[in-house]
């Protein structure tokens, strides 16, 4: 099985921060990579696919970019929505295995 | 509109069998390229892929549940069942269906709570 690793697992931030969060795969997974969100209670939803292209609705402060093992997803200037857990995905392989994901908090 | 949505127990005994429904509309999983898949995600923990269905019957699952795990669709009503044998308290958890056109999970269903207690 593939390894998906983020780090942080945690990060504390204020409103209008920067915030990259990266995520490592354990073999070569080309751009077959997808980011998602999570809110308190809520399904994931679909922020980011194939390494960099933005789900439709998506605001555009969200970016993802990487190739090969390594991968950054990139907000800028947070918003008071955007307090969230985040998992990076592998859709190379299967089994598909999720990274063990980072929560933002307010900081 | 696509939409997804769970249904089964809410309380299973260990040693049982879970099975989960999840019914869906606005696709058809005969169309080339569609599946459905099932995560789970245990209180305050990560998600877990657990399995996937394709739109021509091609089924994979988890390494480490394969053996428990079973998964088959009903194209005609628009379902996927799921099925975990042998249930134990570590398979408490919220499950999840989601579609993937291709290979990205676009749509998620609400998730089912299962806890697994005596």
């Amino acid at each position: 099985d593939i390894q998906m690793t983020q780090s942080p697992s945690s990060l504390s931030a204020s409103v209008g921060d920067r915030v990259t969060i990266s995520c490592r795969a354990s073999h070569s997974i080309s751009t077959y990579l997808h980011w998602f969100q999570q809110k308190p209670g809520k399904a994931p939803k679909l922020l980011i696919y194939a390494a960099s292209s933005l789900q439709s609705g998506v605001p555009s402060r969200f970016s993802g970019n990487g190739s090969g093992t390594d991968f950054t997803l990139t907000i800028t200037s947070l918003q008071p929505e955007d307090f969230a857990t985040y998992y990076c995905q592998q859709a190379y392989s299967t089994p598909r295995t999720f990274g063990q994901g980072t929560k933002v908090e307010i900081k | 509109q696509v939409t997804l949505r769970e249904s089964g127990p809410a309380l299973v005994k260990p040693t049982q069998t879970l099975t989960l429904t999840c019914t869906f509309s606005g696709f058809s999983l005969s169309t080339s390229g569609m599946s459905v898949s099932w995560i789970r995600q245990p209180p305050g923990k990560a998600l877990e892929w657990l399995a996937r269905i394709d739109w021509d019957d091609a089924k994979y699952f988890s390494t480490s549940l394969g053996t428990r795990l079973s998964i088959s669709k009903d194209t005609s009503k628009n379902h996927v069942v799921l099925t975990l044998t042998n249930m134990d308290p570590v398979d408490t958890a919220t499950y999840y269906c989601a579609r993937a056109a291709v290979t990205v999970l676009d749509y998620w269903g609400q998730g089912a709570l299962v806890t697994v207690s005596s």
